[in-house]
């Protein structure tokens, strides 16, 4: 079965930092990849997603992902954060051959403002 | 827009004790799955079904059971509830027609076992 690393447990940064998560996910075949988001007290919401195509994709609220399939990655960025993107990250895996989506041990980044 | 309800929020039990934690959603989705939090250790996933009358066993089955006998609902039994079992229970769902793979997630059931 697929797992999924991410690399960071908490990241720490002050508003108008730039943040890069890291995420590696170990499976042979062609995989969907996502990235969710959960904030102080809510459930899990989608924040991007890949299929196929373009491998750089962009999200809600300013958030992009690259997907590098040469070093089964999908790391998450933000030029520019905001306090109110303090949350949970979490990035997924859903093989296309199997309906198990597997998730990291997610990230929690806190914004000093 | 009910989307996927979770009932009870909240429950403590004792050790050995069952206990039924219910699912259910209005998007006519045919996956349905459960996840338990644990801090350090993510989501893991723990049964899945694909359709009414069929489950299937995630990462961390055991302990837990499941049955689909409708499209909406999704409950899981703890037949007998050990300490270990506390985490944070997540009911989720989507379409598989059309398959845009986003999981659309309940408010969670916190469960505290004695």
């Amino acid at each position: 079965a697929q797992s999924v690393s991410q690399h960071n447990h908490h990241v720490i940064l002050s508003e108008a930092a730039s943040l890069e998560l890291g995420c590696n996910y170990s499976y042979g075949g062609t995989v969907n990849l996502f990235w969710y988001v959960q904030y102080p007290g809510q459930h899990l919401q989608l924040l991007l997603k890949y299929f196929s195509g373009d491998p750089l994709v962009k999200g809600i609220k300013g958030f992009e992902a690259e997907f590098i399939k040469s070093k089964f990655s999908f790391n998450l960025r933000k030029p520019s954060v905001q306090w109110s993107d303090t949350a949970e990250y979490f990035c997924a895996v859903n093989p296309w051959d199997n309906n198990d989506m597997r998730f990291g041990a997610g990230t929690r980044l806190t914004v000093k403002p | 827009n009910a989307g996927v309800t979770q009932t009870p929020k909240f429950q403590v039990l004792k050790t050995g004790q069952s206990m039924t934690l219910q699912c259910a959603q209005d998007m006519n989705h045919e996956y349905m799955s459960w996840y338990r939090q644990d801090p350090g250790m993510g989501l893991r996933l723990i049964h899945y079904s694909v359709g009414a009358g069929i489950t299937d066993q995630g990462e961390v089955p055991n302990g837990y059971n499941v049955s689909r006998s409708t499209t909406e609902d999704f409950p899981l039994r703890l037949l007998s509830a050990a300490p270990s079992q506390t985490s944070v229970y997540f009911c989720a769902s989507r379409g598989l027609a059309g398959y845009t793979g986003e999981l659309f997630f309940g408010e969670g059931s916190r469960l505290t076992v004695l």
